[in-house]
């Protein structure tokens, strides 16, 4: 099974600054099957990135993913105040698993 | 527009059994796979399952292998997922998913469903 790691565990940052998340996998990702997603409290995770580093649908573009192998990063370019959240890599290449989050607070 | 809409929240005892569902429109029901995410309180998120509407093909991630069955009816475009002893660490809110293709990403979330278990 891919176990993935995310850092930090929580970040905290002031809007209009920009935001880093890491996720590593502890076997390499082929294909860059690695997803991100966001889930705010009492609501439902939303898909940002697929293949590592597409937006899904709708999703704005100060949102990038980047990375291969066992190395990936979420950037937030300037945060937004509704963009702090909770926020979930997972890996589709061998079964599924995801990682445990990484929570973006208010500075 | 592609939903998928889940009944609503339920608290159990010990021992009983439970069924949720998970209902799809929008979109071809048989033609895309359906799972299920559990999200204990105040924890990450875990793969169950999913299955294949059009021809109930189902898989398991082994943590959940044999605790838990994934079923769907396609008449009614509704998707389940079944206990049949429920324990207290089932207590969790658990959202169905519609994934990319399989294996995949998930897409499109269900709003989630409560289950609470207390004696």
């Amino acid at each position: 099974e891919i176990v993935l790691t995310q850092s930090p565990g929580t970040l905290s940052l002031s809007p209009g600054e920009r935001a880093t998340l890491s996720c590593r996998a502890s076997q390499g990702v082929s294909g860059n099957f690695l997803a991100w997603y966001q889930q705010k409290p009492g609501q439902a995770p939303r898909l940002l990135i697929y293949g590592a580093s597409s937006r899904a649908t709708g999703i704005p573009d100060r949102f990038s993913g980047s990375g291969s192998g066992t190395d990936f990063t979420l950037t937030i370019s300037s945060l937004e105040p509704e963009d702090f959240a909770v926020y979930y890599c997972q890996q589709y290449d061998r079964s599924l698993t995801f990682g445990p989050g990484t929570k973006v607070d208010i500075k | 527009e592609v939903q998928l809409v889940q009944s609503g929240a339920e608290v159990k005892k010990p021992g009983e059994s439970l069924k949720i569902s998970c209902k799809g429109s929008g979109y071809s029901f048989t033609s895309y796979w359906i799972g299920w995410v559990r999200q204990m309180p105040g924890k990450g998120l875990e793969w169950m399952g999913i299955i294949y509407p059009g021809d109930s093909n189902a898989k398991y991630s082994p943590s959940f292998q044999g605790q838990v069955t994934i079923s769907a009816d396609k008449s009614i475009s509704t998707a389940y997922l079944q206990w049949s002893s429920l324990k207290a660490s089932d207590t969790a809110m658990y959202y169905c998913v519609r994934p990319r293709g399989w294996p995949n990403c998930f897409d499109i979330w269900g709003q989630g469903t409560m289950v609470t278990i207390s004696s």
